[in-house]
């Protein structure tokens, strides 16, 4: 079946734009992360969605940075006033959380190819 | 806080010998550990996991890891690599919460060579 999808690929913006990054979870997955990999990192955790409520926005650099998820499936970062310190590739991650409640952490995230950001 | 630590930024190693790549972790309460691989112009694709039980784990394409409690390391291991290995390589936590949220190494390229 269809993975995790994102779009754009790649996005470039100029300093001071306002972006979007759009994700496509796996059908069925109620469980959604944004990560954020600069370069030579390992991804680094924004923000977690179980359904439509963000669970966990521990992660979020500071307020330019807010995230959606209106209908429990796609998701909608959002960065106001991008700063060049805001390149990175944005990577989407969902899993199936079967266990409602319970301990999502054994649940495999699938991640998707993620999208390019560069500010200049 | 948590935090994981890959010791080896690069690994250069022949096709068909043995390599390891090293993680450890820090973390004050139990863990799940991952490892999870990125070839070029892909996406992360999960190699293996720890949840409980047996601290041998096998995984995908050969991989296999060993978490060890009291050296608090999650050591990946191959006995013998290919070409197509040739990717980065990420080790991953998780605590045993309910938000699933993965703290990641900074990743091991390893560069396979014929």
């Amino acid at each position: 079946g269809a993975g995790v999808s994102q779009t754009p690929s790649n996005k470039v913006t100029e300093k001071g734009k306002y972006v979007e990054l759009r994700c496509d979870p796996i059908s069925g997955h109620t469980a959604l992360y944004w990560y954020r990999q600069s370069l030579g990192q390992g991804p680094e955790f924004l923000i977690y969605f179980q359904g439509t409520g963000a669970a966990d926005d521990s992660g979020l650099p500071n307020d330019r940075f807010f995230a959606v998820r209106p209908e429990g499936s796609v998701s909608t970062l959002k960065i106001q006033r991008t700063e060049r310190g805001d390149s990175a590739v944005y990577l989407c991650a969902s899993s199936l959380a079967l266990f409602l409640g319970g301990p999502y952490s054994t649940d495999t995230q699938y991640f998707g190819p993620g999208t390019r950001l560069t500010v200049l | 806080a948590q935090s994981v630590t890959q010791l080896d930024s690069q690994v250069p190693v022949f096709e068909e010998a043995p390599v390891e790549l090293r993680c450890n972790y820090s973390s004050s309460v139990s863990v799940y550990l991952f490892w999870y691989v990125q070839y070029p112009n892909q996406g992360l694709q999960l190699l293996l996991k720890y949840l409980s039980g047996s601290t041998l784990v096998k995984g995908i394409n050969g991989f296999e890891a060993e978490f060890n409690k009291s050296q608090t390391s999650f050591h990946l291991r191959k006995p013998s690599v290919h070409i197509s290995d040739t990717a980065e390589y990420f080790c991953a936590v998780s605590e045993n919460s309910n938000t699933g949220k993965l703290i990641f190494g900074q990743g091991t390229t390893l560069q396979v060579k014929p």
